[in-house]
């Protein structure tokens, strides 16, 4: 089962536009949820991440929603670049020791 | 300051063999976790050590096995390969503190790409 469901599955955006992932989950345990990057053949890398007691966090052009009435939590990428193009995945985590990963968008910013 | 490092980057095994995989720490991060993540696929968590014990265990068989050693490197094991195996593994560390003051962050390496024929 899993547990962190995530859309889309890719996403074309053109340079300037706002680039949106959606991500939504079942257990209300989890109480920190990161957005991880990933470039071809690298290792994820931290992009930003949120806990549930605020409903927005803003880093430079990358702005996480989270609605936990809803159990919701997206990526807004705004003036997204071509230099963005990767695959983002969301994460959940309860316990610090074992996050649940989304099944990745792959992100392609047409210049 | 050192990044995570893994090793081998590329190896390429035949069903029912064994195969060790290795990763030093972030200098300064005590906890390891390993993530198996399959092509086009999300990472899945198979276990995580701190300070040399199993600290969680996800959803896989005990073929797959860790160690952690006192300088926090670790080994993750898989024996009796199986096709299903063949997958990048991501080593990841992190420095745990009191929740809600530690970021939770985890630092990846770019980890091993197992090929099972």
């Amino acid at each position: 089962q899993q547990q962190v469901k995530q859309s889309p599955q890719s996403l074309i955006v053109q340079k300037g536009g706002i680039s949106i992932i959606n991500c939504a989950y079942e257990n209300t345990a989890f109480d920190y949820f990161p957005w991880y990057q990933q470039f071809p053949g690298k290792g994820p890398a931290l992009l930003i991440a949120i806990r549930p007691d605020v409903s927005e966090k803003k880093e430079g052009r990358f702005t996480i929603s989270f609605n936990k009435s809803a159990k919701q939590f997206s990526l807004h990428i705004m003036d997204s670049q071509p230099g963005d193009s990767a695959t983002y995945f969301c994460a959940a985590d309860s316990t610090g020791n074992q996050f649940y990963f989304g099944t990745g968008t792959s992100l392609t910013v047409i210049p | 300051e050192t990044g995570v490092t893994q090793s081998p980057t590329h190896l390429i095994k035949t069903r029912g063999q064994q195969v060790t995989l290795r990763c030093s720490s972030q200098s300064g991060h005590n906890t390891v976790s390993w993530y198996q993540q399959a092509l086009g696929q999300g990472p899945q968590f198979i276990f995580q050590y701190y300070r040399e014990e199993e600290n969680g265990r996800g959803n896989f068989p005990p073929r797959f096995s860790g160690l952690q050693f006192p300088n926090y490197s670790s080994e993750l094991n898989v024996n009796a390969l199986e096709l299903d195996d063949s997958a990048l593994y991501l080593c990841a560390s992190s420095s745990p503190g009191r929740r809600g003051a530690n970021t939770g962050e985890l630092f990846f390496g770019e980890g091993s790409r197992l090929t099972v024929l």
